[in-house]
């Protein structure tokens, strides 16, 4: 059984705060890595898809980095923001080149003013 | 483009009675997946369909549930008879890439209670 695992499962910081988190997938058979931010009643939201293998992205403040040998990522935010509270997903597709994404459970960030 | 639509936003009814969940993908999108969020399990995969052809229904929890995808689209997610235990947000996405490494798009989601 494919095993998408999280950690914090949630993390308070104060505004300013650099903060990061940890998305842990099986090493083998890797074919990508995705990253997905969820407002409290929005729905999902596509951050990153990663594929290669010491990848590194980045979106404004966010931004991840890949390890397919050892099965992580890391989604790092600098200067945490108010408006950056939100479960950050990650998923990863069962069975290699497929479409059935299998999610994590999430981290839960909340940014205090 | 509006993005994936789904419809409708909340859905009360009660033990026993058919609900139909429907969803519009983004136009072109080839890929359409149904997913349940609960607490207990988070997002889960329910179905999902390329090009109006379901691929996996694994996901589908009992046979009460069933889906279909008509035409490019449209596409909805059936339950019949529905159980409190199917409570829970429903959420319709679609992608346009094959292979694992194209985002989805989600829509809003159908907040389902049974009460």
């Amino acid at each position: 059984i494919l095993n998408v695992e999280q950690s914090p499962q949630s993390l308070h910081v104060q505004e300013g705060d650099s903060t990061n988190f940890t998305c842990s997938f099986p090493s083998s058979n890797f074919y990508a890595l995705h990253w997905y931010r969820w407002e409290t009643a929005k729905s999902p939201e596509a951050l990153f898809v990663m594929t290669l293998n010491g990848d590194e992205k980045k979106k404004g403040r966010i931004s991840a980095t890949l390890n397919t040998k050892e099965g992580y990522s890391y989604l790092y935010i600098k200067g945490s923001q108010p408006e950056d509270s939100a479960t950050y997903l990650c998923a990863f597709p069962y069975g290699g080149a497929t479409n059935k994404l299998i999610f994590g459970t999430g981290t839960l960030l909340a940014v205090q003013p | 483009d509006a993005g994936v639509i789904q419809s409708p936003r909340h859905e009360v009814t009660e033990m026993g009675q058919e609900v139909t969940l429907r969803c519009k993908p983004i136009s072109g999108h080839d890929y359409l997946f149904w997913y349940r969020q609960t607490m207990m399990r988070g997002l889960e995969l329910l179905i999902y369909f390329n090009n109006n052809v379901p691929i996996d229904d694994s996901g589908m929890p009992e046979d009460r549930f069933s889906a279909k995808m008509p035409n490019a689209s449209f596409s909805t997610l059936k339950i019949q008879p529905s159980e409190p235990r199917d409570s829970a947000v429903y959420f319709c996405a679609s992608s346009h890439r094959q292979g694992g490494n194209s985002p989805l798009h989600f829509g809003n989601g159908t907040r389902l209670t049974v009460t």
